[in-house]
């Protein structure tokens, strides 16, 4: 049974910092590949980043690049969020996600339950 | 970046109705169309990727059709446990994204 779960999540001050994990079982990493989602409070959804465990290629979307690093340690079968220069903007409940398939098209077909990140002072 | 528009933003319905929600893209994706269901204080759910391939365990009230830049989001007889927000989503190029969403609600 494929089980994802974050976290991590917490108050953070502007300019602070912040580690995410999502710690999957029921597949592997490295045979895999993994998006985090944010949701801000009331809000719709927004791709962060993705990682593919096969080739360690990672993708950003444009707000968060130079500042969030995503990396996975298949070993432990965890994706890391490594969240930098935080932002008010970046609150949002943060879920991570498994690909459906490495292969485009892309879809995410397995979703924990997110953890809450605050930026405020 | 390509930018997702659903409408309406939100729908009032009575159960058994047919409902349809549209997205569509501001330039082709192809058919790298995924719609999500996702109910209050809950992760979403993935109902149909690839346009129209509906999701293992996901009711056949659901149906998804489209490619290029119209898609549709078809509920045929609305049940009280569809009441939820609806998304979106293209994975033709990155950055993926998003539609703002449709809320739909039970009369």
């Amino acid at each position: 049974e494929v089980q994802i779960m974050e976290s991590g999540g917490d108050l953070v001050q502007p300019g602070g910092s912040l580690r995410l994990s999502c710690a999957a079982s029921g597949f592997t990493l490295s045979n895999s590949a993994m998006g985090w989602v944010r949701q801000a409070p009331g809000k719709g959804l927004e791709w962060v980043s993705s990682i593919f465990g096969s080739s360690g290629s990672t993708y950003y979307t444009d707000s968060v690049k130079g500042r969030f690093t995503i990396s996975s340690d298949n070993s432990k079968n965890v994706v890391y969020l490594q969240m930098n220069s935080l932002r008010a903007e970046d609150t949002a409940l943060y879920y991570c996600a498994k690909y459906g398939s490495i292969m485009s098209p892309h879809y995410l077909d397995y979703w924990g339950q997110g953890t809450l990140v605050t930026v405020s002072s | 970046d390509i930018q997702m528009t659903q409408s309406p933003s939100s729908l009032s319905a009575s159960v058994g109705d047919r409902v349809t929600i549209t997205c569509r893209a501001s330039q082709s994706v192809r058919n790298s169309l995924n719609w999500y269901q996702q109910k209050p204080g809950k992760a979403p759910n993935l109902l149909v990727y690839v346009a129209s391939r509906l999701q293992s365990g996901v009711p056949s009230r659901f149906s998804g059709s489209g490619s290029g830049t119209d898609f549709t989001l078809t509920i045929t007889s609305l049940q009280p446990e569809d009441s939820a927000t609806y998304y979106c989503q293209q994975t033709n190029a990155n950055p993926w994204t998003f539609g703002q969403g449709t809320k739909v609600e039970i009369k």
